[in-house]
């Protein structure tokens, strides 16, 4: 079982709706990511935290939100997407941002939008 | 900037046939990190290696083994004796001292094995 834990699992939302991605770990880690992964495509990096604060934003659009309220939480607003925003967003975890341990990560939730 | 370059697209194996995934890298820090990963069709990357940039020794985990070669700047992946559990798509990453914590994804390797 991943000790990163994503809801929900499958999401089907339509253009005008607003919903989030919720993600959470408890390995005390202090960074944490958001990735869009497309079918038969690498993850692609959306947003790096560290110590709750955004660290990187990779010029994502602004109808994805990231928040982070604590160290354990990491959540994805989402409003106003557009059918190309459907893709498996991946949530991952590591115990520092610049440290050389690997990123954990979980199930993803598969987004699929009307 | 970095590029990790995994040249096979998609493999297919029989069962118990030794398989080779290959991976190539490109970046300027001095200091930085090599892994790789493993997705299965459910979705989840599993972490299965890291090798730090100033450690070339190779490794062994049951049947996976992994040769890092700074040399050619490759760090590649063989598992013996496959079997059809490993099937899954397999991505090489790197990430550099002075990333912040990106990570830059080769376009994965799909791996079959058939029974």
């Amino acid at each position: 079982d991943t000790e990163v834990t994503q809801t929900p699992k499958h999401l089907v939302m339509g253009m005008t709706n607003k919903k989030s991605l919720k993600c959470e770990q408890h390995m005390g880690h202090r960074a944490m990511y958001w990735y869009k992964q497309k079918a038969k495509k690498p993850p692609e990096l959306m947003f790096v935290y560290s110590y709750e604060k955004l660290s990187i934003n990779e010029s994502v659009p602004s109808r994805f939100s990231p928040e982070c309220p604590n160290s354990s939480l990491l959540n994805l607003h989402l409003h106003a997407l557009q059918p190309e925003d459907s893709a498996l967003y991946l949530c991952a975890s590591s115990q520092y941002r610049d440290s050389n341990q690997p990123q954990h990560f979980g199930d993803g939730t598969r987004l699929s939008i009307l | 900037a970095q590029k990790v370059t995994q040249a096979q697209t998609e493999i297919s194996v029989v069962e118990k046939e030794d398989v080779t995934l290959d991976c190539v890298y490109e970046t300027r820090d001095t200091t930085y990190y090599l892994f790789w990963y493993k997705q299965p069709p459910s979705g989840e990357l599993v972490f299965l290696i890291r090798r730090n940039s100033f450690d070339e020794q190779n490794e062994i985990s049951g049947r996976y083994s992994w040769n890092f070669q700074k040399s050619t700047s490759s760090f590649n992946f063989t598992i013996t004796a496959s079997q059809v559990v490993d099937s899954a798509v397999y991505f090489c990453a790197l990430r550099g001292g002075t990333s912040y914590g990106k990570l830059t994804f080769g376009q994965g390797t799909i791996l079959t094995v058939h029974p």
